[in-house]
């Protein structure tokens, strides 16, 4: 089992459409990142969580330490949000932390117009 | 320079021959990190330096696989003995420090080995 598990694999939705997708993990972290790849393999970076939401423009993402589990959502979805959404974690190495982190396999997103 | 840079872009090679991969990170940038993305997966950890050392390298797969970042700015990723299953985007990231730092990514360099 990964320690960093997204669902669903592959999302379509219609333009406008809410969209929701989500990240469990069975490790102690100390952040958790949702990343943005577009084809050609370019990653951005969205959001980094240790605790409670963040928003920027459309997407809010949440996270909730007791689960270990983060969600992102999307409001008002639209084609350009077309785009594999990667959730990774850094792992809590006691006092070590460093930035490595850990991906889960990505959730593949088609926004139809 | 304003973000991440990688090169090549695109390496095609034989199985056996030698390649190096190279990363130029923002400038500033003491952390830099290497992963793998293999197709329809997530990236891999490779290796992370903090400034010119190698501070971790236990995601390198085995000894085929060394890095270096002898000025503690530019990286290079190099590959011995490639083998066909090393196809792969390399991907090279930086942040301002190895903490909580965000990550800025490099576009990647997709290797194949024919």
């Amino acid at each position: 089992k990964n320690e960093v598990e997204q669902s669903p694999q592959n999302l379509t939705a219609q333009e406008g459409e809410f969209i929701t997708i989500n990240c469990s993990y069975s490790v102690g972290i100390s952040a958790l990142h949702w990343l943005q790849q577009h084809p050609g393999g370019g990653i951005v970076s969205l959001f980094m969580l240790s605790s409670g939401k963040k928003k920027h423009g459309r997407l809010i993402a949440t996270i909730n330490i007791q689960e270990k589990h983060s969600s992102l959502h999307i409001t008002a979805s639209h084609p350009r949000d077309s785009a594999v959404y990667i959730c990774a974690v850094r792992l809590d190495a006691g006092g070590t932390s460093y930035g490595k982190l850990t991906f889960g396999q990505g959730t593949i997103l088609t926004v139809h117009p | 320079g304003a973000g991440v840079s990688q090169t090549p872009s695109n390496k095609v090679t034989e199985k056996g021959k030698y390649v190096e991969l190279r990363c130029d990170p923002i400038s500033g940038h003491t952390a830099l990190y290497w992963y793998r993305q293999s197709l329809g997966q997530g990236p891999e950890f490779l290796i992370y330096f903090q400034g010119t050392g190698a501070a971790d390298d236990s995601g390198l797969p085995n000894d085929r696989f060394f890095a270096v970042r002898p000025e503690g700015s530019v990286s290079t990723l190099k590959i011995q003995r490639t083998e066909r299953g090393d196809s792969a985007v390399y991907l090279c990231a930086s942040s301002l420090e190895g903490n909580a730092d965000t990550q800025y990514f490099g576009p990647g360099t997709r290797l194949t080995v024919l």
